[in-house]
């Protein structure tokens, strides 16, 4: 079946460094990938998608590249700050209605 | 802005007593959602509405049920809540996907925290 795996954290970061955060897809055909992220007590928030291969999700600085070949959707971002401690899922969907995600990946960014 | 609404933010509930949690949406969606979600899991999908299709995961429970009585607003009824039903609910919404089309983004409400005591 689908499944999702993606790196175990937390991850502690200083502000500015550079964040990655590798996810890995198990899936037959093509379905769509997405990051999301969770600030404590919230709801998940639409981080980025992309909906075929090689395609780049971004924003807000993330970005995320849809590689086929390694069946890969690793999180970028160049510089993190303080306020993007957070927890961060990467999803895939495929038949339209339940989001597989993976377990999630804690950001920890200290100033 | 459009959005998803859920009502209310935190919950508390006695062991037994049945429980309503809601969730309604100004984008028009088709699809609604209803998730759980553990402290450190991922969310898992209980059930979800193709339009007014009911649909419902293979291992929700039989204490969980839910209502779609319009477009815009769903509910999630736990009969007889008990301890291991303490959770996040999470509300999400989507564009239906079109036959043979890409899955569509679902955009999910702030939730919902239930304490059962």
């Amino acid at each position: 079946g689908n499944s999702v795996t993606q790196m175990e954290g937390p991850v502690t970061l200083s502000e500015e460094a550079f964040l990655t955060i590798n996810c890995t897809y198990t899936a037959t055909g093509y379905p769509s990938l997405f990051w999301y992220v969770q600030y404590p007590g919230e709801g998940l928030q639409l981080l980025l998608k992309a909906t075929k291969a090689d395609d780049k999700g971004s924003n807000k600085g993330f970005e995320a590249t849809y590689r086929k070949e390694t069946t890969s959707f690793h999180l970028e971002k160049g510089s993190v700050q303080v306020s993007d401690s957070a927890v961060y899922f990467c999803a895939l969907n495929q038949a339209g209605t339940a989001l597989i995600f993976g377990k999630g990946t804690t950001l920890s960014v200290s100033s | 802005d459009a959005m998803v609404i859920q009502n209310p933010r935190y919950q508390v509930t006695q062991f037994g007593k049945p429980v309503t949690l809601s969730c309604s949406q100004t984008l028009n969606h088709n699809v609604m959602y209803w998730y759980q979600q553990k402290s450190s899991q991922a969310p898992k999908l209980l059930f979800h509405y193709y339009d007014k299709d009911f649909n419902n995961e293979a291992d929700t429970p039989d204490n969980f049920q839910s209502r779609r009585p319009n477009t815009s607003f769903c509910f999630l009824d736990i009969r007889s809540p008990g301890l291991g039903d303490a959770a996040m609910y999470l509300c999400a919404t989507s564009r239906k996907r079109l036959a043979g089309g890409r899955a569509y983004e679902q955009y999910f409400g702030p939730g919902t925290r239930l304490t059962v005591t």
